[in-house]
């Protein structure tokens, strides 16, 4: 039982080039998330997806884009790079189950966008 | 809007100090307000919840709705409390969960 898996855990890219960040949980949740953490800002939503099939715009949405593959699959997408976006990307799930709420997080990606 | 403040980006206490980490928060509604803790090198998780009002790893945190605070205090540090701590909000499921900037707990030996 890995939890949440993130990859890749390192990536450098040029302004311009695009890339897919990988996200799947084995834990059977229902809700996915994408985050950004940036020195001084905490953790911000970038897009959520409350179920399969269904993705919605969170607090930072702006040059990403996301897919809810399947149930266990989150991926988000930076089309075109910007040094803007350097960051460390984080995905999460939770659990259906009211009793036990919380996030459960990966590892985290760490982007630097030059 | 929501809100969450952790004015202390970084805290350094001393081993058997007491710790409080501070949050405040501004929302309209009734909130849940959650610590999450990220060890180094390992991912954050959830310390404690306020609806449990648990103590994990000797952490308490009490909702204080009068002054919109959630702090969170230990009576003695340990060294392996050195970690980042994010406190977090929560209203209307969890696509609405703001996290304040985080603080940094130090505890010197």
């Amino acid at each position: 039982n890995a939890g949440v898996t993130q990859t890749p855990k390192f990536q450098v890219l040029k302004t311009g080039q695009s890339m897919t960040l990988q996200c799947a949980q084995d834990m059977n949740h229902n809700s996915m998330y994408w985050y950004r953490q940036d020195p001084g800002m905490g953790l911000r939503l970038i897009y959520y997806s409350a179920s399969e099939g269904t993705t919605d715009k969170g607090e930072v949405p702006n040059g990403y884009n996301v897919s809810r593959l399947n149930k266990r699959e989150f991926s988000l997408r930076l089309e075109s790079a910007a040094p803007s976006q350097t960051s460390v990307y984080f995905c999460a799930s939770s659990a259906p189950d009211a009793t036990n709420e919380k996030l459960f997080f990966g590892s985290g990606t760490q982007l630097s966008v030059l | 809007a929501q809100r969450v403040t952790q004015p202390e980006k970084l805290l350094s206490v001393f081993k058997g100090a007491p710790v409080e980490l501070k949050c405040n928060y501004s929302y309209s509604g009734s909130p849940e307000l959650f610590w999450y803790v990220q060890y180094s090198r390992q991912r954050l998780q959830l310390l404690l919840r306020h609806i449990s009002r648990e103590s994990i790893k000797g952490f308490t945190a009490d909702l204080n709705k009068g002054e919109t605070s959630f702090h969170l205090k230990k009576p003695f540090a340990q060294e392996e409390d050195s970690a980042m701590y994010y406190c977090a909000l929560m209203s209307g499921g969890y696509q609405k969960v703001t996290f304040g900037i985080g603080t940094k707990l130090q505890v010197i030996p």
